[in-house]
């Protein structure tokens, strides 16, 4: 089993839209666990840390499952500039899932 | 602003040449930096973990005599990319990890590297 592994994607959905992200993890002492963003032919970005009691930052939604060893990001009101690429990452790996695409479409 | 320079950037090099990048962080002192690569449309993969003073950590398949690293201070990794082919063309992205707990990973802005 692979040390982080992502839904596989892509996804397409209309402007408006709420679509989530899950990622699972291997390693269940990890403790730190982070969404990026990444736009094509760009390096990552930090979207939002993921805290055990779950946590907002204006559409976005981070939440973190201790017992079924996953994290999922959450978009509401999706705009066209959310059109990208979502990695997650578990700070004690180091490793990557290997992304989810998004393209927002009008 | 940016906490981890990379450069070059962009290089385009003939077959055979030897590319070295270089990865710093600007506001922290990394004792560990990480490389990755990426190949179009596929994910970020950890090539090694460099360690500052020791000699680096290398995932499976990456052969260490053909991406050399080297971390001699607390702020500066470098990647040698020894006598580079076309099938080693590929962005090449370091990060360098916050040592503050529960901190974040950040990254250089990437080296886009084509082997003629």
């Amino acid at each position: 089993r692979k040390e982080v592994e992502q839904d596989p994607g892509p996804f397409n959905v209309p402007e408006g839209a709420t679509v989530a992200f899950n990622c699972t993890y291997s390693n269940s002492a990890s403790q730190s666990f982070f969404w990026y963003r990444q736009d094509c032919r760009k390096e990552p970005k930090l979207l939002m840390s993921v805290y055990s009691s779950g946590n907002e930052d204006g559409r976005f939604t981070a939440q973190l499952n201790r017992a079924s060893q996953y994290i999922s990001l959450l978009i509401r009101d999706s705009k066209l500039s959310d059109s990208a690429t979502y990695l997650c990452v578990v700070r004690d790996d180091m490793r990557f899932g290997a992304g989810t695409r998004l393209t927002v479409k009008p | 602003g940016a906490v981890v320079s990379q450069h070059p950037s962009w290089v385009i090099c003939k077959s055979g040449t030897s590319v070295k990048i270089e990865c710093r962080s600007l506001d922290f002192q990394a004792t560990t930096m990480f490389w990755y690569r990426q190949f179009p449309k596929q994910s970020l993969m950890l090539m090694a973990t460099s360690n500052e003073g020791s000699k680096a950590t290398y995932e499976q398949g990456v052969e260490k005599d053909k991406f050399l690293i080297n971390h001699a201070s607390l702020t500066l990794s470098t990647l040698t990319v020894t006598s580079a082919h076309p099938e080693d063309s590929s962005f090449y992205i370091c990060s360098a990890r916050d040592p503050g707990l529960g901190q974040p990973q950040h990254f250089g802005d990437g080296t886009r590297l084509s082997i003629l």
